[in-house]
């Protein structure tokens, strides 16, 4: 259980265009999202908070504008990273907290990642 | 604000050596701790809590809140413990959770 995908897996576009990724909890309902931004060999780094039916909590330095999350249901939020350019060029992770974890219990399940190229 | 060091990016050691990935925290509430494994070309998964006491795949860690490590140790590595691992902060109640920058274990045959 508590297996969570991404779509697509990697993903190819032109500088300028719009890119949408999926995330989706497959098997439990996740009050809470969570998207990350892994460059080569380094750590994630948490981009922002987002929870079914309100707007994401951004980190510091993170562009709402332009890299907009929508978490319209209890499996499935999405980011969309809007106007890319080359320096998007990054591998993006999303993971989940199951619903029924209570808040005393922070376990996150990661989805597989996403692998965006920026032309 | 809280922040996860792990000051180690490469450690090698050999098949039935011991060993131990470090990890310090700094924050001054409550945290949970938190480490998470990620073979080659799968996904981040978590290896144990602090919360648990467990020991997972013969991986432990304590929680030493004077010296603010959560220190991950195995008496005998195994070329299959060969992963990047992660150690990750939480805090009680918060949705938020900080990872640090990762430490590759490799274990030589």
């Amino acid at each position: 259980g508590a297996v969570v995908s991404q779509h697509p897996s990697w993903v190819i576009c032109k500088s300028g265009t719009s890119v949408k990724i999926e995330c989706r909890s497959l098997d439990f309902q996740a009050t809470t999202m969570f998207w990350y931004r892994q460059f080569p060999k380094q750590s994630l780094m948490l981009m922002a908070t987002s929870n079914e039916g309100s707007k994401a909590t951004y980190e510091q330095g993170v562009e709402k504008d332009k890299f907009l999350i929508n978490h319209a249901s209890l499996t499935l939020s999405t980011l969309t990273v809007t106007s890319a350019h080359p320096e998007d060029s990054s591998f993006y992770i999303c993971s989940a907290r199951d619903r029924r974890a209570g808040l005393s219990y922070n376990e996150q399940f990661f989805g597989p990642g996403t692998r965006l190229t920026v032309l | 604000a809280q922040r996860v060091t792990q000051p180690e990016k490469l450690l090698s050691v050999f098949k039935g050596a011991p060993v131990e990935l470090k990890c310090n925290y700094s924050y001054s509430g409550s945290p949970e701790l938190f480490w998470y494994v990620q073979y080659s070309r799968q996904r981040l998964q978590l290896l144990l809590r602090h919360i648990s006491r467990e020991s997972i795949k013969g991986f432990t860690a304590d929680l030493n809140k004077g010296e603010t490590s959560f220190h991950l140790k195995k008496p005998f590595a195994q070329e299959e413990d060969s992963a990047m691992y992660y150690c990750a902060l939480s805090l009680y109640n918060n949705n938020d959770m900080r990872f640090g920058a990762g430490t590759r274990l490799t274990v030589k045959p």
